[in-house]
């Protein structure tokens, strides 16, 4: 496996389950992030972590819970959605501390609640 | 605060056309200026990037020109293909924000 990967890669879940998001990444990278992306609407961020540190949080819902256990590794556990949660749900990762920080983006998870 | 103002799409050109995206930020400092594309089904990846004043970035035949003063970012491509059609993100670093994206579509 290279870059970075997600699963699955599509949901389909009650407003009552409970599901995760699964996100690695396979760069040796420090960062990683999850974003939410809408039709008709810019990119969101979510959350960022930094060395497995939680350094952004942009006012998401606590019915999203990131974790981070390693650098590797990165989790959206879900529970009590609303259906206007659905959308995209992207993965990328980092190497901060260098110049352009570029980010790589898994294919991310296509969320439908029902 | 930080933001960027990316050109509304959707653009819908002929093969061959030329193309613009216009993109303007407001940011802190000088940051790494990036244009992601998303193709089809998949994530974002990175197309170019510019990391200082008047620096070009360039891949795949697109261009763009990191303007200090004017504080853009504009990509073009002289002569685009049908393979081109995605959507394009502009995205200054560090405030880790993006443009709304621009949806390109060519046809032959």
């Amino acid at each position: 496996e290279t870059g970075v990967t997600q699963t699955p890669r599509h949901l389909v879940m009650g407003m009552t389950n409970k599901k995760s998001l699964k996100c690695e990444q396979h760069l040796g990278h420090n960062a990683m992030y999850w974003y939410k992306q809408s039709a008709k609407k810019p990119l969101e961020l979510m959350f960022v972590y930094n060395f497995k540190e939680q350094t952004e949080n942009n006012s998401v819902p606590s019915r999203f819970s990131p974790e981070c256990p390693n650098s590797s590794h990165l989790f959206l556990h879900l529970h009590t959605l609303q259906p206007e949660d659905s959308a995209l749900y992207l993965c990328a990762s980092s190497q901060e501390g260098q110049g352009g920080n570029e980010q790589y983006f898994g294919p991310g998870t296509r969320l439908t609640v029902t | 605060g930080n933001s960027v103002t990316q050109m509304e799409g959707p653009v819908t050109l002929s093969e061959e056309a030329f193309l613009t995206i216009n993109c303007t930020y407001t940011a802190t400092g000088y940051p790494s200026l990036f244009w992601y594309v998303q193709y089809p089904g998949e994530g974002l990846q990175l197309l170019l990037k510019a990391t200082k004043a008047d620096d070009k970035g360039s891949n795949k035949g697109f261009e763009a020109t990191y303007r200090k003063e004017t504080t853009s970012f504009h990509l073009e491509k002289g002569s685009v293909q049908v393979s081109d059609s995605a959507v394009y993100f502009c995205a200054p670093n560090a405030a880790l924000i993006f443009g709304k994206g621009t949806t390109l579509s060519v046809s032959s």
